[in-house]
């Protein structure tokens, strides 16, 4: 199984703030990243799909971007309700694996 | 628009089953692969497999080979999922969501059905 590894785990930011989140993958999975946002007790929203584009209706202050080994969601200012978990998912092949999740809480 | 509504919350005992469903419309079910994801509490999302609604090829992850199997009901485009031999560490959220066949992403979800697993 593809093993999808987030850092950091946890995050303080204050509003305002850019913050970068990044997940790599233990082998290549082309662009085959996405990101999702999860509220408590709420279902995962998907933000990002093939690594860098954008879902429809998502703020355009979140994007995806990729470099060789790691994959990044970038918020570039940090509004009130993006205070969340998020997760990152490669489907490149199944078993569809997600990392570990990334705690973002307010400073 | 894509609406996926679930069952309710359930109760079992360690050993027994449970089936959820997953409700949608007769386009999503042309359209998307189904698939279901867990959450167990506090913890991270979890692929479990996925179906094809309308040829009902279904995809297992290893880990639950042998206990789950994935239905559909295409007069009321409803998918199933159902656990079998179930103990404690099954209890979660467990998610239906819809995934695009081409990019693989799961772009729409289902509310969530707890399941419990306690004697």
């Amino acid at each position: 199984d593809i093993q999808m590894t987030q850092s950091p785990s946890s995050l303080s930011a204050s509003v305002g703030e850019r913050v970068t989140i990044t997940c790599r993958a233990s082998q290549s999975i082309n662009s085959y990243l996405n990101w999702y946002q999860q509220k408590p007790g709420k279902a995962p929203k998907l933000l990002i799909y093939g690594a860098s584009n954008l879902q429809s209706r998502v703020p355009s202050r979140f994007s995806g971007s990729e470099s060789p080994t790691d994959f990044t969601l970038t918020i570039s200012s940090l509004q009130p309700e993006d205070f969340a978990t998020y997760y990152c998912q490669q489907s490149y092949t199944t078993p569809y694996t997600f990392g570990q999740g990334t705690k973002l809480e307010i400073k | 628009q894509v609406q996926l509504v679930q069952s309710g919350a359930e109760v079992k005992k360690p050993g027994s089953s449970v089936k959820v469903s997953c409700k949608t419309s007769r386009d999503t079910f042309s359209v998307y692969a189904i698939s279901w994801v867990r959450q167990a509490p506090g913890q991270g999302l979890e692929w479990m497999g996925g179906i094809l609604p309308l040829i009902k090829t279904t995809n297992y992850a290893q880990t639950f080979q042998g206990r789950l199997t994935m239905t559909t009901d295409e007069s009321t485009t409803t998918a199933y999922m159902e656990l079998t031999s179930l103990r404690s560490e099954d209890t979660a959220v467990y998610y239906c969501a819809t995934r695009t066949t081409a990019g693989g992403y799961f772009d729409h979800w289902g509310q969530g059905t707890l399941v419990t697993v306690s004697s």
